[in-house]
């Protein structure tokens, strides 16, 4: 089983839907978790973080769940420049040098 | 301030030689990171350092070595390259771990072909 499991996609919306992505990681004991969002040929970026009791900016929500080793991120009102793919990342441990596990992404392409 | 900063940002190598790539900081951040993303494949940790003097392997640190004499500077070394490593090289820093002060910034990448 992989450490960061994720649909790879392509989902392909209209603009104005609402669209979810799922992600589930392996080691129970990890630590922290983050949505990364990266641009074709570009480096990633950090969207945000993930929360237990979950958080949201804009129109951007995201939710964990630690029974079902499990994260999620909502997107509303999606937008052209939400075209992108969306990495989930897993700190598995403090220490350790802030290492942290990559998901291979979950594309986005948000149509007219 | 530049953030990231790498060099080059492509370079095609033949089987056998050997290359640096340049990543720089002025975030004054302990923490540097070195990792390889294959297409469709997860970001893969090379090396990663927690200071200057000190380096530790990461997942996939065959083929490559590194340095990190300075705070801003963390250059990776291919010695006798390899089409396996044919990929995109990210650096990337950040400060220790700790609550929202541990976000790791990427540099823009340097696209690696190896014929």
């Amino acid at each position: 089983r992989k450490e960061v499991e994720q649909d790879p996609g392509p989902f392909n919306v209209p603009e104005g839907a609402t669209v979810a992505f799922n992600c589930t990681y392996s080691n129970s004991a990890s630590q922290s978790f983050f949505w990364y969002r990266q641009d074709c040929r570009k480096e990633p970026k950090l969207l945000m973080s993930v929360y237990s009791s979950g958080n949201e900016d804009g129109r951007f929500t995201a939710q964990l769940n630690r029974a079902s080793q499990y994260i999620s991120l909502l997107i509303r009102d999606s937008k052209l420049s939400d075209s992108a793919t969306y990495l989930c990342v897993v700190r598995p441990f403090t220490g350790g040098g802030n290492k942290l596990t990559f998901g291979t992404g979950t594309q986005l392409k948000v149509e007219l | 301030n530049a953030g990231v900063t790498q060099t080059p940002k492509f370079r095609i190598l033949k089987i056998g030689q050997s290359m640096t790539l340049q990543c720089t900081q002025d975030m004054n951040h302990n923490y540097m990171y070195w990792y390889r993303q294959d297409p469709g494949m997860g970001l893969k940790l090379i090396y990663y350092s927690v200071g200057a003097g000190i380096t530790d392997k990461g997942e996939v640190p065959n083929g490559y070595n590194v340095s990190r004499s300075t705070t801003e500077d963390f250059p990776l070394r291919l010695e006798l390259a390899a089409p396996s490593q044919t990929s995109v090289y990210f650096c990337a820093s950040s400060r220790p771990p700790g609550q929202d002060t541990d976000t790791q910034y990427f540099g823009p990448g340097t696209r690696l072909t190896v014929l």
